[in-house]
């Protein structure tokens, strides 16, 4: 298996228009997870989900965040409208079980200006 | 809330020498503990993982601990070399309620290791 793969691996956008990141876990694993890394804050949850339902989205922090996942093998994180406090590196992660090593994608580093 | 600390924040070695990496939270009912590797610009990479019934894992050069009770792990990295320089994270796996988990990490120590 490829492992995560997350695309784009960099994204630069205007204020105010739609991101769409995008990632595709690892065949067989039932969970996924979307994360937001920054040097203030450091990993941050955002939204997870259990065979392809969203089990937690406490951590998505406005509206303009919104998460997809349509089959096992694909899930989407958009922003919209975004803003330039959006910019950081966000991370999908997938693992078998809740109690199994998570794995983590290469990132996407989202740059709003 | 858990809360998870990682002290030192940056870490700077000789090449050869032995270390330890510390990590602390605060709420003991975690389901296992997991150490990751992070290089600038790249992704996570899992190199351990503890479940809360185990006291112990190794790999190579590496050795984790945990000690749930006092609610600390710690990373031994056995004679260090220039290519583990990283940033290495911890985290802990705990339900949050209403059937929820969460995986919560420490901001990391960035590690360099000085030939």
């Amino acid at each position: 298996d490829a492992g995560v793969i997350q695309s784009p691996r960099h994204e630069v956008t205007e204020m105010g228009q739609e991101v769409t990141l995008r990632c595709k876990p690892i065949s067989g694993h039932d969970y996924l997870f979307w994360y937001r890394q920054t040097m203030m804050r450091g990993l941050e949850l955002l939204i997870y989900f259990n065979n392809n339902v969203p089990i937690d989205d406490s951590g998505m922090p406005e509206d303009r965040f919104s998460a997809k996942m349509p089959n096992a093998s694909f899930s989407t994180l958009k922003i919209q409208p975004s803003e330039p406090r959006d910019s950081a590196v966000y991370f999908c992660a997938s693992s078998f079980r809740t109690s199994s090593e998570a794995f983590f994608g290469q990132g996407t580093r989202l740059t709003v200006v | 809330k858990q809360e998870v600390t990682q002290i030192p924040a940056a870490l700077s070695v000789p090449e050869g020498e032995n270390l330890v990496l510390n990590c602390s939270f605060t709420d003991s009912a975690i389901y296992n503990l997991q150490w990751f590797r992070q290089d600038p610009g790249k992704g996570l990479t899992s190199l351990l993982l503890i479940q809360s019934s185990q006291r112990e894992q190794t790999s190579g050069r590496l050795n984790a601990s945990l000690d749930k009770s006092s609610g600390r792990s710690t990373l031994y990295i056995a004679a260090s070399q220039p290519g583990d320089s990283a940033t290495y994270l911890c985290a802990v796996t705990a339900y949050s309620g209403a059937g929820s988990y969460q995986l919560t990490f420490g901001k990391g120590t960035k590690l360099s290791v000085i030939p």
